[in-house]
């Protein structure tokens, strides 16, 4: 059984470019959360999305935008990249209710020059 | 949203109990406790969650206080893999319950 699968792995981006993150969610799951992680930090929630719309959005400009498709994967879309947007960015799957665990996958690193 | 507070780090012997605290004294009634836990180059992982009860699984305890002003994440028998970085989270039972809130965490550091 397949986990949450990220791709690709790691990135490297030049300021202004335009870049497009992808997830797979685990098995059975319905809803993708997106994190950014900035190194020494903990985890910073992005959105979430559920039946291809975004549920709840965190602190995050409107240059980050997502997508949910009808099998239930996600892409992360950053436009205009600031090299404070070097982190890694994680996606999480979990069934709809509120309270479900959220499964993790490791991650694509995201290195701004 | 109710804040936590977690010490920065902690460490353990390896096959000594663990105990990992959380400070949430503006929890809400309906604000359930999580715990999740992140090994060195992982995604986080999530450990156990609870709302007013202890709760055990197959990977730790979760003990809250009467008051749910704290609570404690028990890892019976510490192994080295057990080494990560634990968040206590607070999710509220609400539209804006969906994301998890990290903090900065505990780092823990299991020693043989």
């Amino acid at each position: 059984d397949a986990g949450v699968t990220q791709s690709p792995t790691h990135l490297i981006k030049t300021r202004g470019q335009q870049v497009t993150l992808r997830c797979s969610p685990k098995s059975g799951h319905d809803t993708v959360s997106w994190y950014q992680q900035a190194l020494g930090q903990g985890p910073q929630f992005i959105f979430q999305y559920y039946e291809e719309e975004e549920r709840q959005r965190g602190n995050f400009p409107d240059r980050f935008s997502g997508h949910q498709f009808p099998n239930y994967s996600s892409e992360l879309n950053v436009n205009a990249l600031l090299l404070g947007d070097s982190a890694l960015y994680l996606c999480a799957s979990s069934l709809r209710s509120r309270n479900q665990p959220q499964h993790f996958g490791d991650g694509t690193r995201l290195s701004i020059l | 949203d109710a804040k936590t507070t977690q010490p920065n780090s902690m460490e353990s012997n390896e096959e000594e109990p663990v105990h990992l605290p959380c400070n949430h004294s503006t929890i809400s009634g309906t604000d359930y406790i999580h715990w999740y836990r992140q090994l060195p180059s992982q995604g986080p992982e999530y450990v156990i969650h609870g709302l007013t009860s202890n709760v055990n699984n197959r990977m730790a305890s979760l003990a809250i206080a009467e008051d749910r002003k704290s609570s404690t994440l028990i890892l019976h028998r510490a192994t080295l893999r057990d080494a990560a970085v634990y968040y206590c989270i607070l999710r509220p039972n609400s539209n804006s319950g969906y994301a998890l809130n990290f903090g900065k965490g505990t780092s823990l550091l299991v020693t043989p």
